[in-house]
This record gives C-alpha cells, structure tokens and sequence, in this order.
C-alpha cells in the first residue's frame, strides 16, 4: 500500500510565526499536490509541482518537491489565523488517482 | 461555491435505511470521485469515473452503489449501512491530469 506520511500531525503556533510541514513517500510520483481543507468544507487545491526540486511560492507559502519525486514540503512565513486548517499533500503517478496524505492539522492564534 | 455541488451537506439514517448522496459539477472536467473522509484516517478513494465509466472500484462493500449517469453528475446510493460507515463523504471532479475541485462534502451519520 503506497502511504505518504506527513509530519508533524498537529500543529499549534501564534501568529507571525514561521512553520514547515513534510510529506514523505517511498513511491516516485509524477506530481504532488497540497489542498488545505477548513471545517465543514472540501479540501482546495493550493498547489501542483511536478519537477524534482521545483519550487513554487504562493504569497506567504513555499512549496517544494524533492529532487527524487518523492518527498515535498510547505513552509509558512509569519503565519497568519487564516492559515489554520488541514493541509493535505496528494501524490498522482500518471493516472487519474491521488493518494492523500495522513495530513497536518495546523492551528494559529491570534 | 467550489463548482462542485454536494447535496445533502447533512444525512442521519438508521441502518436499515435507503439514502442517496449527489453530486455535481459543471466545470466540463470528465472524471468524478467518490473519497470517504473519516477521523485520524487519510482521506480514503472510493471510486473513480472517467467520462462517465467506472475506472475504480477500490474494494468498497457493496452496500455503496455509485451511479454516474453522465459525466456532470455522480450519485452514491445507500443501502444497510454500519455505524462505522459514518463519515465525511467527498465528491471530486477533475480534467486530468489536472488537481481535483472538491465538494463540500455530506456528514453521514448511521444510527
């Protein structure tokens, strides 16, 4: 069973502070998305890398994929309470199937 | 408004209950999913339609039937469903090889 694990599960900062989220695989994958998802609601796609070592910025969050295809991080700076949700990394191989992580729950406070 | 519209947001049924869960989309993507949501587990993939056919059947009992009647629509009926089965049901579209647009979701509950 391909599992991508992401660390840490939970996360508790205050605001302004910087945070870093991983999601590990075993498994190369073609592209690797990150959705947050907020209660009551669906995940939203924030982002798709598909290079090995892209990088991609989204305002104040940085995304990267690993130079093997199989790893991939966020990191966010000077976090804001908008910013608390779950995120999810998602990892496609050529098909139309994601496998999701064990996703990072991510509370900010004022 | 995602794009992707789940009815009901809410289902409380018994277990010897018939319900449906629908879904749909008018973003022109051709494949729709089925993922079940539950706490402390990654979201689980129940099914996948591709231009209205069943590419994925990912060994889900069969006391979940989904119906893709074409490819804007997706329904999950329901039928004699365990307590264990409670969960946030999501749906997803996509035009591959594109991220996927997900619903709201339906918070099941089974009594």
């Amino acid at each position: 069973t391909q599992l991508l694990e992401q660390s840490p599960q939970f996360l508790s900062i205050q605001e302004g502070e910087n945070l870093t989220v991983y999601c590990n695989s075993s498994s190369v994958f073609s592209s690797l998305q990150w959705y947050r998802q907020e209660p009551g609601e669906g995940p939203v796609l924030l982002v798709t890398v598909v290079t090995g070592g892209e990088v991609k910025k989204l305002k104040r969050l940085t995304f990267q994929f690993g130079d093997a295809r199989k790893d991939s991080s966020l990191h966010i700076t000077a976090a804001q309470p908008g910013d608390t949700g779950l995120y999810l990394c998602a990892g496609a191989h050529n098909t139309d199937k994601l496998i999701f992580g064990t996703g990072t729950r991510l509370q900010v406070f004022p | 408004e995602t794009g992707v519209t789940q009815t009901p947001r809410h289902l409380v049924m018994g277990m010897t209950n018939k319900k449906s869960l629908k879904c749909e989309q008018h973003l022109g993507h051709n494949a729709m999913y089925w993922y079940k949501q539950s706490a402390k587990k990654p979201l689980e993939l129940m099914f996948v339609y591709n231009f209205k056919e069943q590419t994925e059947n990912n060994s889900v009992p069969s006391r979940f039937s989904p119906e893709c009647p074409n490819s804007s629509h997706l329904f999950l009926h329901l039928h004699t469903l365990q307590p264990e089965d409670s969960a946030l049901y999501l749906c997803a579209s996509s035009r591959n090889p594109s991220g996927y647009t997900f619903g709201s979701g339906t918070r099941l509950t089974v009594v």
